[in-house]
């Protein structure tokens, strides 16, 4: 069984700051890793992907892939109150299917 | 407007009365999935499909079934609906090789 772990938390953060989101996936095979924001009662929207070891930045959002350790990471600079949402990480086993295996998510707020 | 729409956003029904939630994109994209998401475990894919025609099982098939006679519709069927059905259903699409999913609004599923 494909598993992908999150933590579930709220993860509080004040206005400004960075927010660090992390998560574990169980595949080793897994080839592409997914982003997604989920606002309250919405459904979600992707921020990033990345495929490749090492970072991707795009804004204020940074995208880390360690496959070695099995661990994708997602970081909020400048953290606005308007980052507060469900943030879902997906892993797509292979890339020529579409399988993809969601975690739980991780609950962010964003204090003013 | 570019979009994914199901029908309907909510319904509440008994246990063993067969229901059809629908899912309409106009994107044209090739690839649609099903998932649902329950409290603590995320979204779980249900169905996928990569074409008219072509239906791949999930990670949560059991009791569902679909089909995808057009390009831009691809209905979820519970043929004998039961309580632990009861959740939120997102219906999504994608372009193959982008692999950014467009989600639909949801349906909110109650078995009784």
């Amino acid at each position: 069984q494909k598993e992908v772990e999150q933590n579930s938390g709220p993860l509080s953060v004040p206005e400004g700051a960075i927010a660090s989101l992390n998560c574990t996936y169980s595949d080793r095979g897994s080839q592409s890793f997914f982003w997604y924001r989920q606002y309250s009662g919405k459904s979600p929207e992707l921020i990033m992907f990345i495929y490749s070891n090492g970072d991707k930045e795009d804004g204020r959002f940074t995208a880390q892939l360690n496959k070695a350790s099995q661990y994708v990471s997602l970081l909020i600079r400048d953290s606005q109150p308007s980052d507060s949402a469900t943030y879902l990480c997906a892993v797509q086993p292979d890339n020529y299917g579409q399988n993809f295996v969601f975690g739980p998510g991780t609950r962010l707020s964003v204090l003013p | 407007e570019a979009q994914v729409t199901q029908n309907p956003r909510y319904l509440i029904t008994v246990t063993g009365k067969k229901l059809t939630v629908t899912c309409s994109q106009n994107m044209n994209h090739e690839y649609m999935s099903w998932y649902r998401q329950d409290p603590g475990l995320g979204l779980r894919q249900i169905y996928y499909s990569m074409n008219v025609e072509v239906t791949d099982k999930g990670d949560v098939p059991e009791g569902y079934k679909v089909s995808r006679k057009e390009k831009r519709n691809f209905p979820l069927i519970l043929e004998s609906p039961s309580p632990n059905q009861t959740s939120l259903y997102f219906c999504a699409s994608s372009l193959p090789a982008l692999n950014e999913q467009f989600f639909g609004p949801g349906t909110r599923l109650t078995v009784l």
